[in-house]
């Protein structure tokens, strides 16, 4: 099955900070989405984002399909950002399931 | 739109026994998913449904777990004969299929299994 990387699994950063999130995914995907889970458990959905470039707020996230790749981009970051972040792909619009990979791990300090 | 429903949120129970969980879909979204996440991992499919037919199936998904989505609204998950490697978070997520498929969750079920 297709295999997805994110990296790197843990990030530990000071409040106002930047940083980029990576996925990696192993073969060609028709879709992909990032998603962050809160401390509670709680995801959400952030992005779909099967090719180019959408921000939402501080967020913004790129998907290279070409180069099967996927960055997410957190800008002036709050700790309220804490969490873990997944991106999740899917082979076949019709296939109904999608591959998580194991996640970043993000711990905004104030 | 209440988004994903699920209940209970915790489940706690002894080994052998048989556990039930229920997922309230988004109203007008016509797929259904089950994935189970244990701790430090992302989650992993189980199955989906359209509407009410259960269209894929994981092999993960042992012959004691069950999932039923009759009337094609909300969706039962269950695990007969519980072990303990079962314990972990069940998640559900809806969709409406087209074009832009976004996957929205629910809060989970969490189940421990002593």
């Amino acid at each position: 099955g297709i295999q997805v990387e994110q990296s790197p699994p843990d990030l530990i950063l000071q409040e106002g900070a930047n940083s980029t999130l990576r996925c990696n995914f192993s073969d060609s995907v028709n879709n992909l989405q990032w998603f962050h889970q809160n401390p509670w458990g709680q995801l959400i959905n952030l992005f779909y984002i099967p090719s180019g470039t959408k921000q939402n707020g501080r967020l913004s996230a790129t998907t290279v399909a070409t180069e099967r790749y996927s960055l997410l981009y957190i800008s002036s970051s709050q700790t309220t950002d804490s969490g873990v972040y997944f991106c999740a792909v899917e082979l076949d619009t019709n296939a109904g399931k999608s591959t998580f990979g194991d996640g970043t791990t993000l711990t905004v300090k104030p | 739109d209440t988004g994903v429903s699920q209940d209970p949120r915790h489940k706690i129970t002894k080994r052998g026994q048989n556990v039930t969980f229920r997922c309230d879909p988004i109203s007008e979204h016509n797929r259904l998913y089950w994935y189970r996440q244990t701790l430090g991992q992302g989650p992993e499919f189980l199955t989906y449904f359209q509407n009410e037919a259960q269209l894929e199936k994981s092999r993960l998904l042992s012959d004691r777990f069950s999932a039923e989505r009759p009337k094609g609204s909300f969706s039962t998950l269950e695990i007969q004969r519980t072990e303990q490697g079962d314990s972990a978070m069940y998640l559900c997520a809806s969709s409406l299929s087209g074009p832009v498929e976004k996957l929205f969750f629910g809060s989970g079920t969490q189940l421990s299994v002593l």
